[in-house]
């Protein structure tokens, strides 16, 4: 059974820092992987999706990479803002579900 | 640009009594997902549903629980006898393809049990 492992669970940091967000799963027959990001109280906003065939996928500030056999992501965000404050999450994708991880709530202070 | 919608955005039920959650699909689109998110918890994959039959279903998915596509444009989820630990966020997702496709997600409903 696939399980997915975000770490940290918050961070907090000031306006201005990069930071990265991390993911890994048990299992690395995966289709793809997702960022999302999530409002409290609100639905998921699709931040990136890497196809389990490529390296890394770039948006705006936002840059994630996959390692498939070592079963690891990373959300790398440039430039932080107090506007990117949230919780982000991963999924992976099998044939028809994705599987999620708890997420990384971001607090990013002016 | 299109997007997935749902309906109610918030549900209120008496324990025992019958939901049934509402999503639009993006039109063109082929595959359709329902997922939760008790609070605090991780979003849980439900069932996912193509050519007016589930693909796949989770343990979560049990007799309590089933889903239609009634007309050419909504896609259902019914909780038949709701109990207490139902009370969550339900999303809706949608696809035009499984596996490598990109999973576009509804706003959610939040489910409320009392």
């Amino acid at each position: 059974k696939q399980e997915v492992t975000q770490i940290p669970a918050a961070l907090s940091v000031p306006e201005g820092e990069n930071l990265v967000l991390n993911c890994s799963f048990t299992d690395s027959a995966i289709y793809n992987l997702q960022w999302f990001r999530q409002d409290p109280g609100k639905g998921l906003t699709s931040l990136l999706l890497i196809q389990s065939s490529q390296r890394e996928q770039t948006s705006g500030r936002l840059n994630a990479s996959l390692d498939k056999s070592s079963g690891r992501s990373t959300l790398y965000i440039a430039a932080s803002q107090p506007g990117d404050s949230a919780t982000y999450l991963c999924a992976v994708a099998g044939y028809s579900t994705l599987t999620f991880g708890k997420g990384t709530m971001l607090l990013v202070s002016p | 640009e299109p997007e997935v919608t749902q309906t109610p955005s918030h549900q209120v039920t008496q324990m025992g009594q019958e939901v049934i959650l509402r999503c639009v699909p993006i039109s063109n689109h082929l595959y359709f997902y329902w997922y939760r998110q008790i609070l605090g918890q991780k979003v849980e994959f439900l069932v996912s549903f193509y050519n007016n039959e589930i693909s796949e279903k989770s343990e979560i998915f049990d007799d309590q629980f089933s889903v239609e596509r009634p007309d050419g444009s909504n896609f259902t989820l019914k909780i038949r006898s709701t109990k207490l630990e139902d009370s969550a966020m339900y999303f809706c997702a949608s696809n035009q393809r499984e596996s490598s496709y990109e999973q576009y997600f509804g706003p959610g409903t939040r489910l409320t049990v009392t």
